[in-house]
């Protein structure tokens, strides 16, 4: 199984903040990443896919780039409704695995 | 607009078998790759399986002696059964449908099912 690990696991930032969230792969999955975002008692939504890919609706403060093994999420400025968890997932090979999630927090 | 909802028992005794079904709405079942998702409560996601429209499958090692997904084309419904279970498969579990590059487009509502007796 390929191992995706993201850091940090939890952040707190502010509104209007940019905030960076990292997505490594124990191998090289060329650009099958994806990211999810997840709001409490709610199934995942796609947010971003083949790296990045931004999925219809999803606004343009979030984007994806990397390649290879190292991948990241990046929200240009930070809206009330992204205090969310996030996570990666690589489709590269299955078994299709994701990371641990990071919790977006208020600060 | 598609949409998937999961369907089946809430409670599940350790030993038996977990059954679920997710009903597809608003598009055909063929094409595209119906799959299973968990989470254990306050946990990340674990990629179960999927079924091809075809009735290929593919299932995640850690549970292949298990696990059974299937598609029923007739009903737009695929399902899951997952044998022998015990306290660890409690979760929510999803049902998604996911492209041939592996993302996942569309998710259900997510059921939990816990395993108690």
């Amino acid at each position: 199984d390929i191992q995706m690990t993201q850091s940090p696991s939890s952040l707190s930032a502010s509104v209007g903040d940019r905030v960076t969230i990292t997505c490594r792969a124990g191998q090289s999955i060329s650009s099958y990443l994806n990211w999810y975002q997840q709001k409490p008692g709610k199934a995942p939504k796609l947010l971003i896919y083949i790296t990045s890919t931004l999925q219809s609706g999803v606004p343009s403060r979030f984007s994806g780039s990397g390649s290879g093994t190292d991948f990241t999420l990046t929200i240009s400025s930070l809206q009330p409704e992204d205090f969310a968890t996030y996570y990666c997932q690589q489709s590269y090979s299955t078994p299709y695995t994701f990371g641990q999630g990071t919790k977006l927090e208020i600060k | 607009q598609v949409q998937l909802q999961e369907s089946g028992p809430g409670l599940v005794k350790p030993s038996e078998t977990l059954s679920l079904i997710c009903t597809v709405s608003g598009g055909s079942i063929s094409t595209y790759y119906w799959s299973w998702i968990r989470q254990p409560p306050g946990q990340g996601l674990e990629w179960i399986g999927y079924v091809y429209y075809s009735g290929s499958t593919n299932y995640n090692p850690s549970l292949k002696s298990r696990v059974t997904i299937s598609v029923d084309m007739s009903k737009n419904q695929f399902s899951l059964k997952l044998s022998s279970v015990t306290a660890a498969d409690t979760a929510v579990y999803y049902c998604a449908r996911a492209g041939s590059s592996g993302y996942v487009h569309y998710w259900g509502q997510g059921t939990l099912v816990t395993v108690s007796s």
